[in-house]
């Protein structure tokens, strides 16, 4: 199994400039997650999806949106990315909602916006 | 005040010295989890609990829901437990929340 992957793992825009960042998971988890890891603040929460056909907004999801494309896959797009948005990004998913169940992350990706 | 607060921030210690990073939080939970996060920045997850204690090879984790504290201990480390270690509970239906991390530096 290769667990949850994440690509790209390395990404430069430019302002305003878009993207999509593509997750899969192949553990038929049914919640899916992106956080973003900024120096300093931890990670936070920026969407999620509960399950196949849901998703919803979490601590910081101004500047993002996200697609549940089926139960394994789950994209993050930046429509106009900013520097604000340089960071590191982790997909992660569980079994079921976080909390009770263990959580697994991808191995994250590297955004730069200049 | 956050939410999750772990000590120390950093920590070094030499080879095979017990290794304590605590965890306190603020808001009630069902569940608290133990992650570490690798030098090259993959995250995976070591303990999940919710009550008592849970071991794992050298690493031991406890939780005192009463008093909102948990430690995760190391015994006999080694560099290869060089990492950073990050507490998270649940703070709402799909919610975790972090802490900051502790640095954790083994020299040997």
């Amino acid at each position: 199994n290769a667990g949850v992957t994440q690509t790209p793992k390395f990404q430069v825009l430019k302002t305003g400039q878009s993207m999509t960042l593509q997750c899969a998971q192949d553990m038929n988890h049914n919640s899916m997650y992106w956080y973003r890891q900024d120096p300093g603040m931890g990670l936070r929460l920026i969407y999620y999806s509960a399950s196949e056909g849901t998703t919803d907004k979490g601590e910081v999801p101004n500047g993002y949106n996200v697609s549940r494309l089926n139960k394994r896959e789950f994209s993050l797009r930046l429509e106009s990315a900013a520097p604000s948005q340089t960071s590191v990004y982790f997909c992660a998913s569980s079994e079921a909602p976080v909390g009770s169940y263990e959580q697994y992350f991808g191995p994250g990706t590297r955004l730069t916006v200049t | 005040k956050n939410e999750v607060e772990q000590s120390p921030q950093n920590l070094t210690a030499q080879e095979g010295e017990f290794i304590t990073i605590n965890c306190s939080y603020s808001v009630g939970i069902s569940a608290l989890h133990w992650l570490q996060q690798h030098p090259g920045g993959g995250i995976v997850s070591l303990f999940m609990l919710s009550s008592g204690k849970k071991k794992h090879g050298r690493l031991i984790a406890t939780i005192n829901i009463q008093e909102k504290h948990s430690s995760l201990h190391i015994t006999a480390s080694h560099p290869r437990d060089s990492a950073v270690y990050i507490c998270a509970v649940r703070g709402g239906a799909q919610k975790l929340v972090f802490g900051q991390g502790t640095r954790l530096t083994i020299n040997p």
